[in-house]
């Protein structure tokens, strides 16, 4: 079983689109997260959410928006998108309690045309 | 603020020689430690973590990290480098709680035969 999941796998849209990306955990972590990288491979935090939570938001455009349904699911939803959105999108869990050990999906690429 | 510097973009090593790729990180509380890999196309594998204890710590596929507090560095290492060990590799840093994960720049290993 997939520890960390998110579909789609790869995304081509064109540009003012609206589009989600799923992410859905079995770990029981009570963290999650949305990392954006780059066309130079550069990771960076967008979201994180803890228990349905929104703990941080980094400076993101207001068009993305996460919603988090439960504590096993995050997704990421983009409005009027972009050719700049272009770029991979990880999702990853953690527990918060302890000692952290983070977990990634295996990737969204999102392509704006 | 924390931050990780990877100082080499690129690394090409010969298929068989010793590996050594440098990480420095900047955390103001007790950091935890992580190397993960990339393959193209793919998604982040975590080779290996520090969270405290021996400073010598083994990951998979061969590869040890050694944290040096007063350096501040957590230099992953391999003793004999394999071609299928050609890709980028990201250095990160985080802390307990709600810390997300801070990545380095990474950087691309090529192995020549």
């Amino acid at each position: 079983d997939t520890a960390v999941s998110q579909t789609p796998k790869y995304l081509v849209t064109q540009m003012g689109n609206d589009k989600s990306i799923k992410c859905e955990q079995n770990l029981g972590h009570d963290t999650m997260y949305w990392y954006k990288q780059d066309s130079k491979k550069f990771l960076k935090i967008m979201f994180s959410y803890n228990n349905k939570e929104l703990i941080i938001n980094e400076t993101v455009p207001n068009r993305f928006s996460p919603k988090s349904p439960d504590k096993a699911h995050l997704n990421l939803h983009i409005n009027s998108l972009e050719l700049g959105d272009s770029a991979v999108y990880f999702c990853a869990s953690s527990q918060v309690e302890g000692a952290p050990g983070y977990t990634f999906g295996s990737g969204t690429r999102l392509t704006v045309v | 603020a924390q931050s990780v510097t990877q100082p080499d973009i690129h690394i090409t090593v010969s298929e068989g020689a010793s590996l050594e790729l440098r990480c420095n990180y900047s955390y103001g509380a007790t950091p935890y430690l992580f190397w993960y890999v990339q393959s193209p196309g793919q998604g982040l594998q975590l080779l290996l973590k520090y969270f405290s204890g021996d400073t010598l710590v083994q990951g998979i596929k061969g590869f040890e990290a050694e944290f040096k507090r007063s350096q501040s560095s957590f230099n992953l290492r391999k003793p004999s480098v394999h071609w299928s060990d050609a890709a980028e590799y990201f250095c990160a840093v985080g802390g307990s709680g709600y810390s997300t994960l801070t990545f380095g720049k990474g950087t691309m290993l090529l192995v020549s035969p």
